[in-house]
């Protein structure tokens, strides 16, 4: 159980174009999903917190209208890069919080790949 | 501010042991994760402590001192698959994680 999936695994696109990711709970009831960017040899860094039927919150730096985000609902949340660009080029992660569950909990989807030409 | 530190990389033999040390400063805590990374893969769960002491799982162990700030990651009879990068994580008191840089551990035969 606790399976996250991530669609698609990995994505090449032209500069300017706009690519949009998915994360699903394929086995439980996700009400919080949170987004991560990694960048080679580095940490993962959280870009923004996304829960169900809500407004996502955004971490400092992250802009909220390039990383557009929809959690419409318990087991998909969406991430859509706006405008892509080179240096958005990266490994992004989701994971999903289970309800019920223990708040310590996070399920880690397989992740995507983005190249931006 | 936050913070979360971890040697950037350990080299180690096949067959023995090695402990990776993660120290950090959050504000509040709600458990510190180890998770182990493969390059190009996403981070798979490996132990979660909130109490002070040892966690042993199979070849893993995992150590807690909430008072000094400190844990450390402990594999045993290493094989070539453990080569990956090691995170610690540290949950806050708003329940988000806060990652460490990542250890990558190199096996040698």
């Amino acid at each position: 159980g606790a399976v996250v999936s991530q669609h698609p695994s990995w994505v090449i696109c032209k500069s300017g174009t706009s690519v949009k990711i998915e994360c699903r709970s394929l086995d439980f009831q996700a009400t919080t999903m949170f987004w991560y960017r990694q960048f080679p040899k580095q940490s993962l860094m959280l870009m923004a917190t996304s829960n169900e039927g809500s407004k996502a919150t955004y971490e400092q730096g992250v802009e909220k209208d390039k990383f557009l985000i929809n959690h419409a609902s318990l087991t998909l949340s969406t991430l859509t890069v706006t405008s892509a660009h080179p240096e958005d080029s990266s490994f992004y992660i989701c994971s999903a919080r289970p309800l019920p569950g223990d708040y310590n909990e996070q399920f880690f989807g397989p992740g995507t790949r983005l190249t931006v030409l | 501010g936050q913070n979360i530190d971890q040697p950037t990389e350990m080299t180690a033999t096949e067959g023995a042991i090695v402990q990776i040390n993660c120290t950090y400063q959050t504000s509040g805590f709600n458990g510190l994760f180890w998770y182990q990374q493969h390059a190009g893969e996403a981070p798979t769960f490996l132990s979660y402590n909130v109490l002070d002491g040892l966690e042993e799982k199979g070849r893993f162990s995992s150590f807690l001192s909430r008072s000094k700030g400190y844990s450390y990651l402990l594999l045993k009879e290493l094989q070539m698959k453990d080569s990956a990068s090691y995170l610690c994580a540290v949950m806050d008191s708003n329940y988000q994680l806060i990652w460490g840089a990542g250890t990558k551990l190199i096996i040698k035969p």
